[in-house]
């Protein structure tokens, strides 16, 4: 079957790092995606790997391992604004997203 | 670039009525329209895919009579939630594909249907 597995809920303090771990099985495999999603908002789009390794975006970064079928997002200098839930996806091979449940990140001062 | 819209943004109707809820890619031809319904606290389920001008492929479990999706141009997608009820109550949201190289999907701002 197709399984996304992520943390359901993580803590970490403003300007801090915090990397949120997600491990995936799907058919096939065309990418993995990264949202966040505030309460109440549609998710945004943070990342895309395709290929091993890191890809690295401001404050964000995210690893793709595909023989371990494993990725994780890490968000430096958190901010406040961070606060919400980040949801892992990953794209079959009918270029169908299956998504993980999300990890609501939560910043404290 | 890349903008989709949802229109309404939040509705409330009674019990046995039909919403109408509409996506629309703004800046960009859609290849491909989903429809999501996210639950309080639960991930996103894919409902539906839909392409223009053909039939939507629903997912097992969405009632295709209930829930009728029409993507009629490149640029509009409609979900009518029919002879609603409480629970179907929930938050949709639309996404397009641009079938770029990564099919990546652009999202609506979300719909929240409550139905009394």
């Amino acid at each position: 079957g197709q399984n996304i597995d992520q943390p359901t809920e993580m803590t970490a303090t403003e300007g801090a790092i915090v990397q949120i771990n997600c491990t995936y099985q799907t058919s096939g495999f065309n990418g993995l995606f990264w949202y966040q999603q505030h309460a109440g908002e549609a998710p945004t789009f943070l990342s895309y790997n395709v290929l091993d390794g890191l890809e690295e975006k401001g404050r964000f970064s995210s690893f793709l391992s595909r023989s371990k079928g494993y990725s994780y997002l890490l968000l430096k200098e958190l901010q406040m604004k961070d606060s919400a839930s980040y949801l892992c996806a990953s794209m079959d091979s009918n270029y169908q997203l299956i998504w993980g449940a999300g990890t609501k990140l939560i910043i404290k001062p | 670039g890349a903008v989709v819209s949802q229109h309404p943004s939040w509705v409330i109707c009674k019990s046995g009525t039909s919403v109408k809820i509409e996506c629309r890619s703004l800046d960009f031809q859609a290849t491909t329209m989903f429809w999501y319904r996210q639950f309080p606290k639960q991930s996103l389920m894919l409902m539906a895919t839909s392409n223009e001008g053909s039939k939507a492929t629903y997912e097992q479990g969405v009632e295709k009579d209930k829930f009728l999706i029409n993507h009629a141009s490149l640029t509009l997608s409609t979900l009518t939630v029919t002879s609603a009820h409480p629970e179907d109550s929930s938050f949709y949201i639309c996404s397009a594909s641009t079938g770029s190289d990564y099919n990546e999907q652009f999202f609506g701002p979300g719909t929240r249907l409550t139905v009394l």
